[in-house]
């Protein structure tokens, strides 16, 4: 079946730029995770959407990140007045929670360059 | 002191040999591991993923948790090129839906 999808798979901006980066979860799954893993970085936790809520924003590294899910569908992660430090692979994950262990799929993330 | 700390490599080792990928944590609430393999500009795949200590085999993988020293293994027997990955050791503290904390990886060659 279909993976998490996510689009665009790189974007170039320039600083000052707002960008909107989206994730299509696999189909069915309640739980929708924004992780960024920047050049010879571990992956960091951003948010976690269950449903449409957002109980856990504790990983947006400013106010100028922000992020919106509809239903239990499609993502977007909007990073506005982009700075260079802001260059990453942004990867999405989706889980079926449904008590017990939680796996995440992994999208294969939006490579973000902010010259 | 990071988190959960994880030796980036290049570790490199001949076809055929026992790898083993280490990680240390400092948060003694974790509870569930997991090991993530990541290709080249590929999203990580989940490998393992255990709860609390012990032991957990899966083909040529295994895995290993010893909570009373903050410390996960991941073994890989009769290395494969294909092995040839960066291995990221993640944990989270709940088994529901929880943000992971990730170590930076180790970057794997097997060398055919």
């Amino acid at each position: 079946g279909a993976g998490v999808s996510q689009s665009p798979s790189n974007k170039v901006t320039e600083k000052g730029k707002d960008v909107e980066l989206r994730c299509d979860p696999i189909s069915g799954h309640t739980a929708l995770y924004w992780y960024r893993q920047r050049l010879g970085q571990g992956l960091e936790f951003l948010i976690y959407f269950q449903g449409n809520s957002a109980p856990d924003k504790s990983g947006l590294p400013s106010d100028r990140f922000s992020a919106e899910r509809t239903g239990e569908s499609v993502s977007t992660l909007t990073i506005q007045r982009t700075q260079q430090e802001d260059s990453a692979v942004y990867l999405c994950a989706s889980s079926l929670v449904m008590g017990g262990p939680d796996t995440q799929y992994f999208g294969p993330g939006t490579r973000l360059t902010v010259l | 002191q990071k988190e959960v700390e994880q030796d980036p490599g290049p570790l490199s080792v001949p076809e055929g040999a026992i790898v083993s990928l280490n990680c240390t944590y400092s948060n003694s609430a974790f509870q569930y591991f997991m090991w993530y393999r990541q290709y080249s500009r590929k999203g990580p795949e989940l490998l393992m993923y255990t709860y609390s200590s012990g032991n957990k085999e899966d083909g040529r993988f295994t895995a290993q948790v010893d909570k009373s020293s903050k410390y996960i293994s991941l073994f890989i027997r009769d290395s494969q090129p294909s092995d040839s990955a960066t291995y990221l050791c993640a944990m989270s503290v709940g088994g529901g839906a929880d943000g992971l904390t990730f170590g930076k990886g180790t970057h794997l060659i097997i060398q055919p």
